[in-house]
């Protein structure tokens, strides 16, 4: 079964400049989520999709920060303009309950490491 | 919110040995599920162990176990037979509806 898949894998870009990152997850799976780590620190959930619905989208800042998730399979993060404390590597996870049921396991991405200078 | 914390930022183990890593949450829900994920310098996030709170049992894998105790909330791990393999940070996590993490522990081991 393959894995999460996320590309770039890196990304150097300059402040102020635009990135997209972009996840297929497991296939079959409903439940699509986007972490930020900030190095030194634990993965921030900034958006959670349910099929192609936004179920949680609390922590994205929505000013420079943008996710959709087509047809419920792949998804897209986009950050316009880029700042210095936005480098991070940023995880893509799926799991495969349709409910947001917690029992189910999540399943994590290798990640993109962006780097803004 | 429910909030996850982990007390310990680094924990330092010889090979063979066994070394304990302490995570404590807050929540007002009586329904919910424990992890412990591991990082490798590559940032892949690995399940190490799970925990469902309605069970009392504490869960295993190989040499991996937690100590869950509920009340206090409390969910610690235990990493037997320590082995260079095992070097990484590792994160606790809660879930309801939303998985939440700490902030991490690094663990090293000593040849």
């Amino acid at each position: 079964e393959a894995g999460v898949a996320q590309s770039p894998r890196y990304k150097i870009i300059e402040k102020r400049q635009s990135v997209a990152f972009w996840c297929n997850p497991i296939s079959g799976h409903a439940t699509l989520y986007w972490y930020q780590q900030i190095l030194g620190q634990g993965p921030k959930l900034l958006i959670q999709f349910q099929n192609n619905g936004v179920v949680d989208d609390s922590q994205l800042p929505k000013d420079r920060f943008s996710a959709e998730r087509l047809k419920g399979v792949d998804s897209t993060l986009k950050i316009q303009p880029a700042k210095l404390e936005d480098s991070a590597v940023y995880l893509c996870a799926s799991s495969s309950d349709e409910t947001g049921v917690a029992e189910n396991t999540i399943y994590f991405g290798e990640g993109s490491w962006l780097t803004v200078v | 919110a429910q909030t996850v914390t982990q007390s310990q930022p680094e924990m330092s183990v010889q090979e063979a040995e066994t070394v304990t890593l302490s995570c404590t949450y807050d929540t007002s829900e009586s329904d919910y599920y424990l992890f412990w994920y591991k990082q490798p310098p590559s940032r892949q996030m690995i399940l190490v162990i799970r925990q469902e709170a309605y069970k009392q049992q504490n869960a295993t894998e190989n040499r991996f176990s937690v100590n869950f105790q509920k009340a206090a909330k409390s969910f610690s791990l235990k990493i037997s037979d320590s082995q260079l393999g095992d070097a990484a940070m590792y994160f606790c996590a809660y879930s309801d509806y939303k998985l939440s993490f700490g902030a991490g522990t690094t663990v090293t081991v000593r040849a």
